[in-house]
């Protein structure tokens, strides 16, 4: 069964250094999203991408954050200048173009900011 | 997005169904009730959805009450592999919207 993947699993960076979450999101799918999760906290979603734009976002994405799809298989999420508190697990998700179908996760990349 | 309530936490016995409740008083229209699991750290997990009749797939079944206010979520069969946190999710009904977790239940599962 395909399957969204992201890489790294897990990445260390320094405080005010820039970083980029990856993802492979499943080959078919149309709409894309990230989310993040801090430890012991719930699901936050940050942004959504459609037809290579934004469509949503919350409050949280702001100007530090920013998202692409580079090509026709990535899309990546970039952090300018990391802060202690972007520490967190980010999931990609992906769903297919047909309306009310589900969002399929990957399984996230810890990010963990010195 | 319509407002979902569940209990913050459940116990279940192995092999015994696990029956999980989601009241969404406010649904409306065409919006769908979405079940996702978290099993520890791993990505949301997606289980079933359903508009107003009853769904069943190979990992649970969905019922949906006929007034749509409730739905309840059941594991036949529950493993301990089961033990995870089940989020119940009715986004509105524009295309493409994200979905938004909110704490949902937490399953543990003994034996």
């Amino acid at each position: 069964e395909p399957e969204v993947t992201q890489t790294p699993s897990h990445q260390v960076t320094q405080m005010g250094q820039e970083v980029i979450l990856r993802c492979v999101p499943i080959s078919n799918h149309l709409y894309f999203y990230w989310y993040r999760q801090i430890l012991g906290q719930k699901v936050e979603f940050l942004v959504s991408f459609y037809n290579n734009e934004i469509s949503e976002k919350s409050e949280i994405f702001d100007d530090q954050f920013s998202v692409e799809r580079p090509d026709g298989s990535n899309f990546t999420l970039k952090i300018r200048s990391t802060k202690l508190e972007d520490s967190a697990m980010y999931f990609c998700a992906s769903r297919p173009g047909v309306q009310n179908s589900p969002l399929h996760f990957g399984n996230g990349t810890r990010l963990t900011v010195t | 997005d319509a407002k979902t309530t569940q209990p913050t936490s459940m116990d279940c016995a192995e092999g015994r169904a696990a029956n999980l409740p989601c009241n969404h008083s406010t649904i409306s229209g065409n919006e769908y009730v979405y079940w996702y699991r978290q099993i520890h750290s791993q990505g949301p997990q997606y289980i079933i959805h359903g508009l107003k009749n009853n769904e069943t797939n190979e990992m649970a079944s969905l019922i949906i009450t006929e007034d749509r206010k409730s739905s309840t979520l059941i594991l036949p069969h529950a493993t301990l592999r089961d033990t995870a946190v089940y989020y119940c999710i009715v986004p509105n009904n524009q295309a493409g919207t994200a979905l938004i977790f909110g704490k949902g239940t937490t399953l543990s599962v003994s034996s």
